[in-house]
């Protein structure tokens, strides 16, 4: 009964840091997603993936990477931290773009 | 390029109220549109999904309505309970994109 789940759940970087958030689900979905929640702003599509070793960009990919070689697996790498990627992550997946989305509970990332 | 706008940004309310959240789009060329829930600290949950062929959806207390043609969808909810209490958003979803409005924050007051 797992659903999607993301690691860590906090993180603090320094500038210039890499690190890969982590993002799995166990409901054999093809979409997955990466979104970013700002203070005031609606979450904003990173990169997102139609099924294993397919990405693609969304709204706002600079600075991040993405892989899915499993179905299960999609992890968001951030190459070189920037404070302005001080945000809270959400992995997300369902079984197509435009179906019911199911979200994990989130990454806290704080670039100092 | 798809705009979601959410108003208002929060409410307040007493408990047992009806109340209606507001979702407005700019493009009306989508697949479906999700309205959401989400804790403080947590992730989001799904509450009602409508397709674009649909009219509204219902839930239990919830009831959300689509009118694609003018760009607006309402979520209304009956007999509320502090327990409603959390932000809610919607998104609109086309092509490989899910675009998101702000949120409402509404609080239930005992």
């Amino acid at each position: 009964n797992a659903g999607v789940t993301q690691t860590p759940k906090f993180q603090v970087l320094k500038t210039g840091q890499s690190m890969t958030l982590q993002c799995a689900q166990d409901m054999n979905h093809e979409y997955m997603s990466w979104y970013r929640q700002d203070p005031g702003m609606g979450l904003r599509l990173i990169h997102y993936s139609v099924g294993a070793g397919i990405t693609d960009q969304g709204e706002v990919p600079n600075g991040y990477n993405v892989s899915r070689s499993t179905t299960e697996d999609f992890p968001l790498r951030l190459l070189s931290a920037a404070p302005s990627q001080t945000s809270v992550y959400f992995c997300a997946s369902s079984t197509g773009a435009v179906t019911e989305a199911f979200f994990g509970q989130g990454t806290r990332l704080t670039v100092v | 390029k798809q705009e979601v706008t959410q108003i208002p940004a929060a409410l307040s309310v007493p408990e047992g109220e009806n109340l209606v959240l507001n979702c407005s789009f700019t493009d009306s060329a989508i697949y479906n549109l999700q309205w959401f829930r989400q804790d403080p600290g947590k992730g989001l949950t799904s509450l009602l999904l409508i397709q674009s062929s649909q009219r509204e959806q219902t839930s239990g207390r919830l009831n959300a309505s689509l009118d694609k043609s003018s760009g607006r969808s309402t979520l209304y909810i009956a007999a509320s309970q502090p327990g409603d209490s959390a932000t809610y958003l919607c998104a609109v979803s086309s092509d490989n994109d899910m675009r998101f409005g702000a949120g409402t924050r509404l609080t239930v007051k005992p």
